[in-house]
């Protein structure tokens, strides 16, 4: 098992959408509804977004939004805006164990 | 509101050993199994570790198991790390995290982070 494959970077323009995909394996991703999307801005830690999948939880913007297909998970954040500028990191469960995404860079153009 | 409060880091030589702990407040500490996760300097996160809302289950990353002991205090609502054998590859920002789910339920994301603590380990 090995970390889920992240792009290293995306970026958009105000107001866009941009899609962020998180690749596993049937062994993660393909097998169960436990994938989770976290925001991180530098020097502070996580932040929940997205948790088994598509659920978001009280006082996240219905901006972001979750998806899966087949052995890959998508974050979609819609209406691009400044403050998302960040780092985005997806998670799943596999085997009694937790293995997060390598990360991508979100820019705001 | 859910507060953790992670310490305990520092710097420590190779091979020597060091205890986290995790103060929690806010909620109901007993129904909640408790993770560890970690970030390298400039680098991603990474799973550590989990216990039970009742401590009867542990599960640990390939790459600390063995050397790594999960445990918790409900009566102290408080969340432990020991760390031992500890190299170079362990330095990183240790955080203590709640899930969005209670008892049995805690794979389904991490809900609530504390602000890390930082471990470096060298000679």
């Amino acid at each position: 098992q090995s970390a889920l494959t992240q792009p290293a970077s995306v970026s958009g323009s105000p107001g866009q959408s941009i899609t962020i995909s998180c690749t596993g394996t049937s062994s993660d991703v393909g097998r169960y509804n436990l994938v989770s999307w976290y925001q991180q801005r530098p020097g502070k830690a996580p932040k929940l977004m997205i948790y088994e999948v598509t659920k978001r939880p009280s006082g996240v913007s219905d901006r972001f939004s979750g998806s899966n297909s087949g052995n890959t998970a998508s974050l979609t954040i819609s209406g691009l805006q400044a403050e998302d500028e960040a780092d985005y990191y997806c998670c799943s469960y596999a085997a009694s164990s937790a293995y997060f995404g390598t990360g991508t860079k979100v820019t705001v153009l | 509101q859910v507060q953790l409060v992670e310490s305990g880091g520092g710097v420590v030589q190779p091979g020597r050993s060091l205890r986290l702990s995790c103060a929690a407040s806010g909620f109901s500490f007993s129904s909640y199994g408790i993770h560890w996760v970690r970030q390298a300097p400039g680098k991603g996160l990474e799973w550590v570790a989990v216990i039970s809302y009742d401590g009867s289950n542990q599960y640990y990353a390939d790459f600390v198991r063995g050397r790594f002991t999960i445990s918790r205090d409900n009566s102290k609502n408080t969340l432990y790390l020991q760390m031992n054998s500890l190299r170079a590859e362990d330095t990183a920002v240790y955080y203590c995290a709640r899930p969005a789910g209670q008892y049995f339920d805690f794979w389904s994301g991490f809900g609530s982070w504390g602000q890390g603590t930082l471990v470096t380990v060298s000679s």
